[in-house]
């Protein structure tokens, strides 16, 4: 599985939008882009995951370039509850593909949504 | 989506003991389980990944003999860890995947705190 980079950590006024970024220069073509929020002390949250077009749902709205080599997860309104650790993973998705990836976390970005 | 639980949500032993954690999928069949341990401050690493009537797949340099992994049903997994020491204090997270159609779905549970004393 493709290896992502993000920023260690960013802050975001309450209220505001949130845009986190994530590299993924080598993601392959059958490589989905996968969103997880992990709060303090519990399991991780599954956010939204996207192959290349853009995606949006009640959470967040994922924008995938056109290349693929990167992407933005927005939260555009962003609470003191989305106060996280965001992990962005590249992994295989469709089955038959090595029944699928493992979902392997880097070291994400800890957003602070400050009043 | 699915709920994926864990119990105990916390569990202390003693050096030298055995804990068993319990991983279930409540509302859907688990083709496969994964495990997580997480160090604090740390992110999530993957210990071993487990399908339904077979042997688990550990990752590098994670005991096997050390961390027994049974998922002997579609919807229970279990992770034993044996002979505790204080150096397995860890956040240990079970995660459940469910195929859907051409897709897999992944979900995790809630995590279990293990402190060794």
């Amino acid at each position: 599985d493709a290896k992502t980079t993000q920023p260690t950590s960013m802050d975001c006024a309450e209220g505001r939008a949130a845009n986190l970024p994530c590299n993924h220069s080598t993601i392959s073509g059958n490589e989905y882009v996968y969103w997880y929020r992990q709060i303090h002390s519990q399991g991780p949250q599954y956010i939204i995951h996207g192959l290349k077009n853009n995606e949006t749902n009640e959470m967040a709205s994922l924008i995938i370039t056109e290349d693929r080599k990167s992407s933005t997860l927005i939260l555009p309104h962003a609470t003191l509850r989305d106060t996280a650790v965001y992990y962005c993973i590249v992994r295989v998705d469709r089955v038959g593909y090595n029944q699928g990836g493992k979902l392997i976390f880097g070291q994400g970005t800890e957003l602070s949504v400050k009043p | 989506g699915a709920v994926v639980s864990q119990h105990p949500s916390w569990v202390i032993c003693k050096s030298g003991t055995s804990v068993k954690i319990e991983c279930r999928s409540l509302d859907f069949q688990a083709t496969t389980m994964f495990w997580y341990r997480q160090f604090p401050k740390q992110s999530l690493m993957l210990m071993a990944t487990s399908n339904e009537g077979s042997k688990a797949t550990y990752e590098q340099g994670v005991e096997k003999d050390k961390f027994l992994i049974n998922h002997a049903s579609l919807t229970l997994s279990t992770l034993t860890v044996t002979s505790a020491h204080p150096e397995d204090s860890s956040f240990y997270i079970c995660s459940a995947r469910e195929k859907t159609g051409q897709y897999y779905e992944q979900y995790f549970g809630p995590g279990t705190r293990l402190t060794v004393t």
